[in-house]
């Protein structure tokens, strides 16, 4: 079955940068789109990036654009998000999220998140 | 910041039925699809409808979608005490060139 393993959370200072993975079983993860989706503590869900299967396109939300950076290494079958200059807002959990573009199915199975706390 | 719009609570006794509204604009579901997530309480999300009323298989046909114009509705029919959740419904936004999602209803069974 599919399964999203998302890993690389933990506390973190403004302004420094993490890399949070996603790994992925289950499916032919390189010929699915893949995403990020984060949820701040008693917040509702944000989309924030992206990725489609053959790496041609990435898009982002607004306020994440400029800082964050999605990436995927299909030999591995592993997304990655790269985050820059990290801020007090960007504290969250983070889940990845598969898209089956065939199928018409955006985020159509998610992994349990991790969590990411930015605080000095 | 959201840009669809959700009424922040709905409720209703077992049996009920119940309707979530999702407001956007023509950047976004005036001109896509719309799709709807049930959140359990301490889960991640899940799929329930999409584009705009369809189910994906597991999905009880109790839960439906419509769409018309730029606004959106879910509607839980024999409302069951394990459909108390959070729902947000989203779509693509052509103008951000990204997906958006709705601020979130809680459904409360009384």
């Amino acid at each position: 079955q599919v399964q999203l393993v998302e890993s690389g959370g933990g506390v973190v200072q403004p302004g420094r940068s993490l890399r949070l993975s996603c790994a992925a079983s289950g499916f032919s993860f390189s010929l699915y789109g893949m995403h990020w989706v984060r949820q701040a503590p008693g917040k509702g869900l944000e989309w924030v990036a992206v990725i489609w299967d053959d790496v041609s396109n990435k898009y982002y939300g607004d306020s994440v654009k400029g800082r964050f950076t999605i990436s995927r290494d299909n030999s591995k079958n592993t997304l990655y998000l790269h985050m820059n200059s990290l801020r007090a807002e960007d504290t969250a959990v983070y889940y990845c999220a598969r898209e089956d573009a065939m199928a018409g199915t955006p985020l159509d199975n998610w992994g349990q998140g991790t969590l990411v706390t930015v605080s000095s | 910041q959201s840009v669809l719009t959700q009424p922040p609570s709905a409720s209703g006794t077992p049996g009920q039925r119940v309707t979530i509204s999702c407001s956007g604009s023509s950047s976004n579901i005036g001109r896509n699809y719309v799709y709807w997530f049930q959140q359990l309480p301490g889960t991640a999300p899940k799929l329930l409808i999409y584009r705009n009323d369809q189910r994906p298989s597991g999905v009880p046909d109790r839960f439906s979608g419509s769409k018309s114009g730029t606004s959106a509705s879910l509607a839980i029919s024999g409302l069951r005490s394990e459909d108390e959740a959070d729902y947000y419904c989203a779509a693509w936004d052509e103008s951000l060139n990204s997906y958006v999602f709705g601020t979130g209803t809680v459904v409360t069974v009384l």
